[in-house]
């Protein structure tokens, strides 16, 4: 069975400081991997993807991922934090095949300090 | 191009009532996913439509349905409301190709609230 963990319900950083939201996952066969983020009272928005080739993901808003097989990771990191920045973050892993399902992990807040 | 949309944005119902919860995927798309995110937790999934047929439902009782209409839009139905059922309802859509690895754009989100 798939599963996501995001270690940290909580991650502070200042403004202009480089962040990470840590995300590990578990699967049986190739994972896809994904970042979202959340905004109060709002969907999701897809931030990035990780399908296969190149294990450094380029994003939206500066986002970046790096998938590492060994680690079984996909932490999601950005140079440079803005307080726009703020808001609650999900990864979400799916197995290969269809009909295999979206797994999210709980979700990382991230708080961007000015 | 539009994206995902879904509506009523809220909904307050009493205990024992029928809620019916409607979403419109972005054109072209043909899987429609839907989630229950309830205060405090994460993202659970509920049911998954491709092609008008029901591919996958998560663990959540029978009184959780849906249908996805020829168009490709979709409805969820809960029956017989309870208070723990208050949480919002996700949409969400994709290509709907094989293999898995197409993305899931979400719409904003059903408010329920069971009173």
């Amino acid at each position: 069975a798939q599963s996501v963990a995001q270690p940290e319900d909580q991650v502070n950083v200042a403004e202009g400081n480089p962040l990470t939201v840590k995300c590990t996952y578990s699967v049986s066969g190739n994972p896809y991997l994904f970042w979202y983020v959340q905004y109060p009272n709002r969907g999701l928005q897809f931030l990035l993807k990780y399908i296969t080739g190149d294990n450094l993901v380029k994003g939206s808003y500066g986002f970046e991922a790096e998938f590492n097989k060994s680690q079984t990771s996909f932490h999601l990191k950005k140079p440079s934090a803005l307080v726009s920045d703020s808001a609650l973050y999900f990864c979400a892993v799916r197995d290969y095949g269809y009909g295999q399902n979206f797994v999210f992990g709980p979700g990382t807040r991230l708080s961007v300090l000015p | 191009e539009a994206g995902v949309t879904q509506s009523p944005t809220h909904l307050i119902k009493t205990r024992g009532q029928q809620a019916t919860l409607r979403c419109s995927p972005i054109s072209g798309h043909t899987s429609v996913y839907w989630y229950q995110q309830a205060l405090g937790l994460g993202l659970q999934f509920l049911l998954w439509y491709d092609e008008g047929e029901e591919r996958n439902r998560g663990n959540f009782p029978p009184r959780f349905s849906g249908r996805q209409f020829p168009n490709y839009s979709s409805e969820l139905n809960v029956n017989a409301l309870e208070l723990e059922d208050s949480a919002l309802y996700l949409c969400a859509s994709s290509l709907g190709t094989s293999g898995g690895q197409d993305t899931q754009y979400f719409g904003p989100g059903t408010r329920l609230t069971v009173l």
